[in-house]
């Protein structure tokens, strides 16, 4: 059975801070690796995704890595700011759907 | 493509009552899932559809929960005699899947289920 775990479960930075969130997942039969945000009270937004046979995907300020045989993943962002407080959630997918972490809450202070 | 649409946004009801939820997924997405979310939780999964068959129900879907896709278009979601461990926030997702490693999930902004 997959399990996602994501550490720290909470952080908090001063604004223009470069940070990385970790996540780990015990089954690495996966098919990919999912990076999401999540705003108080709404749903999901896709972030990035990282296909098995890649290693790590970019997207503006965030860069997602994939160490598939340690079973580990981190999302590093650049420069925070303000705007990027917020819940990030790490999903693996294999043989079965979406397994989420709890999640890492993000609040970058001005 | 307006994105994944979910109905009501909010749901307060009394314990043993009925409710039913709505999603509409992003236009020829054939894919649709279920999600629910606790606070301070990652969302769990529920159920999936692939078109108008549901390939798979988690064993958090007890009896008292149902879900159809009728004609391969919008889903729904209903909890018959709910409880107050039913409260959550209820998540739709759909999907495109067109290779087994590309799938990306797009998510709904989901319902808020209260059980009084």
């Amino acid at each position: 059975k997959q399990e996602v775990t994501q550490i720290p479960a909470a952080l908090s930075v001063p604004e223009g801070e470069n940070l990385v969130l970790n996540c780990s997942f015990t089954d690495s039969a996966i098919y990919n690796l999912q990076w999401f945000r999540q705003d108080p009270g709404k749903g999901l937004t896709s972030l990035l995704l990282i296909q098995s046979s890649q290693r790590e995907q970019t997207s503006g300020r965030l860069n997602a890595s994939l160490d598939k045989s340690s079973g580990r993943s981190t999302l590093y962002i650049a420069a925070s700011q303000p705007g990027d407080s917020a819940t990030y959630l790490c999903a693996a997918t294999g043989n079965t759907p979406l397994v989420f972490g709890k999640g890492t809450r993000l609040s970058v202070i001005a | 493509d307006t994105g994944v649409s979910q109905d009501p946004r909010h749901k307060i009801t009394k314990r043993g009552q009925n409710v039913t939820f709505r999603c509409d997924p992003i236009s020829e997405h054939n894919r649709l899932y279920w999600y629910r979310q606790t606070l301070g939780q990652g969302p769990e999964f529920l159920t999936y559809f692939q078109n108008e068959a549901q390939l798979e129900k988690s064993r958090l879907l007890s009896d008292r929960f149902s879900a159809e896709r009728p004609k391969g278009s919008f889903s729904t979601l209903e909890i018959q005699r709910t409880e107050q461990g039913d409260s959550a926030m209820y998540l739709c997702a759909s999907s495109s899947r067109q290779g087994a490693t590309n799938e990306k999930l797009f998510f709904g902004s989901g319902t808020q289920l209260s059980v009084l």
